[in-house]
């Protein structure tokens, strides 16, 4: 069973640049997570989504988003780029349950974005 | 609102030697509670957990009991080896959707 895939894996952007990172859950999994990991903040929720509904969201700007499509794949976009934006972005994703979760997620190897 | 606190590292240990990682938190009702390993270069894989009081997480070696009267869950294994070197994280989960709140990690370095 082939497990989360994120895309891609490392990419360079400058200032003021947007970026788009991709994510394929695990096959049967409706439900997608997103964290931001940096040394300094450590992980940090994004936001989730089910059924290409956005269910939660963390405490991070507007120019931080997402979508899910119908296969459950999902993508988050980051807009005019700032120096902090720099980390590894997690996926993860769990069977999800329309109602509740459980919290057991499974997490892809991440997108490291650095800005310059 | 809710926290994990974990203890600094890194922790250097000498292969074979016993490993506790500390970890309390703070939430209002009664949290699921996870241990997160980070290999280098990879991402998160659930190592363990609990999701009511007194229950043991285990696996691979590692335990973890959710105590609620001290808000812990402290990790442990007896005898680490060098595969075991990675970064440990304590989450908690206290409803919602897949929102997981992580202390800041501990990185763990076992020596042959």
């Amino acid at each position: 069973k082939a497990g989360v895939t994120q895309t891609p894996r490392y990419l360079i952007k400058t200032r003021g640049q947007q970026v788009t990172l991709s994510c394929s859950p695990i096959s049967g999994h409706r439900s997608v997570s997103w964290y931001q990991q940096t040394p300094g903040q450590g992980l940090q929720f994004l936001f989730e989504y089910f059924s290409e509904t956005q269910r939660n969201k963390g405490n991070f700007p507007g120019r931080f988003s997402g979508r899910q499509f119908s296969n459950s794949r999902s993508e988050m976009n980051v807009s005019t780029l700032e120096l902090g934006d720099s980390a590894l972005y997690l996926c993860a994703s769990s069977l999800g349950h329309r109602d509740a979760n459980t919290g057991e997620l499974f997490f892809g190897e991440g997108s490291r974005l650095t800005v310059l | 609102g809710d926290s994990v606190t974990q203890m600094e590292g890194p922790v250097t240990l000498s292969e074979e030697a016993f490993l506790t990682i500390n970890c309390t938190y703070t939430a209002t009702g009664y949290p699921s509670l996870f241990w997160y390993v980070q290999y280098p270069g990879e991402g998160l894989q659930l190592l363990l957990k609990a999701t009511k009081a007194d229950d043991k997480g285990s696996n691979k070696g590692f335990e973890a009991t959710y105590r609620k009267e001290t808000t812990s869950f402290h990790l442990e294994k007896g005898s680490v080896q060098v595969s075991d070197s990675a970064v440990y994280f304590c989450a908690l989960f206290s409803g919602g959707y897949n929102k997981l709140i992580f202390g800041a990690g501990t990185r763990l370095a076992v020596h042959p």
